[in-house]
C-alpha cells in the first residue's frame, strides 16, 4: 500500500471555525490532490499541487485553501467551515510516468460541520 | 473538457452472476483509463488500468478493454462474489498525466 496518512480521520466542528486537514506521504510523489466525496457527486477535486509551493484550484475550491511547504505534506484548510462542507475528504498522490500513472488514495477524513 | 460517465446504480446481483458496469469517456488526445474500487469506510484502491487503445486491464477476475472507437471502458466479471460488494469508480487521466477525472461511482451489492 502507498504510504499516505490523513489526519484526523474524523472531526466534528462548529460552523464558522477554521479547520485544517493534513495529508502526509512517504512515496516522494510529485502530485498531491484533495477531493471531497458526496453522495450523487462522486469525487470532486478541490485543489491539487504539482510541487512544493505549487498549487492550483480544482472544480470546487471556494471556501478552501491549501499549502505545500514540503514534498511530503499537503494541508487543506477550511477558512470558515459551513454545513455544506460536511463531507468525506480524500487525499491522493500520483507520479507522472510515460503510459499513465495511477493515483493512490488515503483512507479519508470524515468531517461534520454542525 | 475531459469527463467520465458511468452507469447509475445501485446494482444488485446474485452470487455467481455476470457483472457489467458501463463507462464512457470524453477526452482529447490519449488518456489512461482506470477502475477503482471502494469498500465501506475505506479509500479508493486501483482495481485495473489500461493506458492505450485495445489494452485490456485485468485483476481479481475483473476485466475492462480500452475501446477508443466507442470511447468506452466497461468493467466486467464473469462470476461475482459477495466480497465484490463495493462502490466502483471509472476514471481517466489526460495527456498531461496529472489530472484525474472520476465518474460518480456505481454501488454493487452481491447477495448470496
Amino acid at each position: 500500500d502507498a504510504g499516505i496518512t490523513q489526519s484526523p480521520r474524523h472531526k466534528v466542528t462548529e460552523t464558522g471555525t477554521p479547520v485544517t486537514l493534513r495529508c502526509h506521504q512517504t512515496e516522494n510523489h510529485r502530485y498531491m490532490y484533495w477531493y471531497r466525496q458526496d453522495p450523487g457527486h462522486g469525487l470532486r477535486l478541490i485543489h491539487y499541487s504539482y510541487g512544493v509551493k505549487d498549487t492550483d484550484k480544482g472544480e470546487v475550491s471556494d471556501g478552501y485553501s491549501v499549502s505545500r511547504s514540503k514534498t511530503e505534506d499537503f494541508l487543506l484548510t477550511l477558512e470558515s467551515a459551513t454545513s455544506s462542507q460536511t463531507s468525506v475528504y480524500f487525499c491522493a498522490i500520483s507520479e507522472y510516468v510515460v503510459g499513465g500513472g495511477e493515483a493512490f488514495f488515503g483512507q479519508g477524513t470524515r468531517l461534520t460541520v454542525v | 473538457g475531459d469527463s467520465v460517465t458511468q452507469m447509475e446504480g445501485p446494482v444488485t446481483l446474485s452470487e455467481e452472476a455476470f457483472l457489467t458496469i458501463n463507462c464512457t469517456y470524453t477526452a482529447t488526445g490519449y488518456p489512461s483509463l482506470f477502475w477503482y474500487v471502494q469498500y465501506p469506510g475505506e479509500g479508493l484502491q486501483l482495481l485495473l488500468k489500461a493506458t492505450k487503445a485495445d489494452d485490456k486491464g485485468s485483476n481479481k477476475g475483473f476485466e475492462a478493454t480500452y475501446r477508443k472507437e466507442t470511447t468506452s471502458f466497461h468493467l466486467e466479471k464473469g462470476s461475482v462474489q459477495v466480497s465484490d460488494s463495493a462502490v466502483y469508480f471509472c476514471a481517466l487521466s489526460g495527456d498531461t498525466g496529472n489530472q484525474f477525472y472520476f465518474g460518480t461511482g456505481t454501488s454493487l451489492t452481491v447477495i448470496p
